[in-house]
């Protein structure tokens, strides 16, 4: 069975420009996050979607950022405009049902803004 | 919302030696415990979980890890480490229809 799927795994852009992280959930799992990861910060939940539906976008940084989630199987985080404080590894997860099940994680878009 | 602390940021251990990572959790019940291994380059995989039941729970690659009400705790243990279980080692806490993560624990393993 095909796992998480995240696209780019690698993406280097300028100071500006905008990013567009995407992501394919396992099929029929109903939960889909987003993670960013830092060695200053760790690992941080920045949103959450079940059922299609945003839960949870407390961990999203600022108006720069923004996610969607248009159908089950497909998610995308944008970052307009990018700055180099941005430069992380994100993550894309999704679960059966949160918050009791596995999470899967996708092998994660490595992003740097220079 | 819940909350988690992983009080060591990086443990040392030697080969052949055991091992203890340690978790605490915040929150008013009990939550839904997980430990995820991430190795470099890779994303996290899931090592065990904990739901209700028996307070010991058996993972993958021979971890265990105990849930202690009393304590709040969710330490993961195995008894003789492996130079393959080098890695990022992280306590997460899924409760609120969402799971929050520890800033995690890195393991390294002496020869």
């Amino acid at each position: 069975d095909a796992g998480v799927i995240q696209s780019p795994r690698h993406e280097v852009t300028e100071m500006g420009q905008e990013v567009t992280l995407r992501c394919k959930p396992i099929s029929g799992h109903n939960s889909l996050f987003w993670y960013r990861q830092t060695m200053m910060r760790g690992l941080e939940l920045l949103i959450y979607f079940n059922n299609n539906v945003p839960i949870d976008d407390s961990g999203m940084p600022e108006d720069r950022f923004s996610a969607k989630m248009p159908n089950a199987s497909f998610s995308t985080l944008k970052i307009q405009p990018s700055e180099p404080r941005d430069s992380a590894v994100y993550f894309c997860a999704s679960s059966l049902q949160a918050p009791f099940d596995t999470i899967y994680f996708g092998e994660g878009s490595w992003l740097t803004v220079v | 919302a819940q909350s988690v602390t992983q009080p060591d940021i990086h443990i040392t251990v030697s080969e052949g030696a055991s091992l203890e990572l340690r978790c605490n959790y915040s929150y008013g019940a009990t939550p839904y415990l997980f430990w995820y291994v991430q190795s470099p380059g890779q994303g996290l995989q899931l090592l065990l979980k904990y739901f209700s039941g028996d307070t010991l729970v058996q993972g993958i690659k021979g971890f265990e890890a105990e849930f202690k009400r009393s304590q709040s705790s969710f330490n993961l243990r195995k008894p003789s480490v492996h130079w393959s279980d080098a890695a990022e080692y992280f306590c997460a806490v899924g409760a609120d229809n969402d799971m929050r993560f520890g800033a995690g624990t890195r393991l390294t393993v002496k020869p």
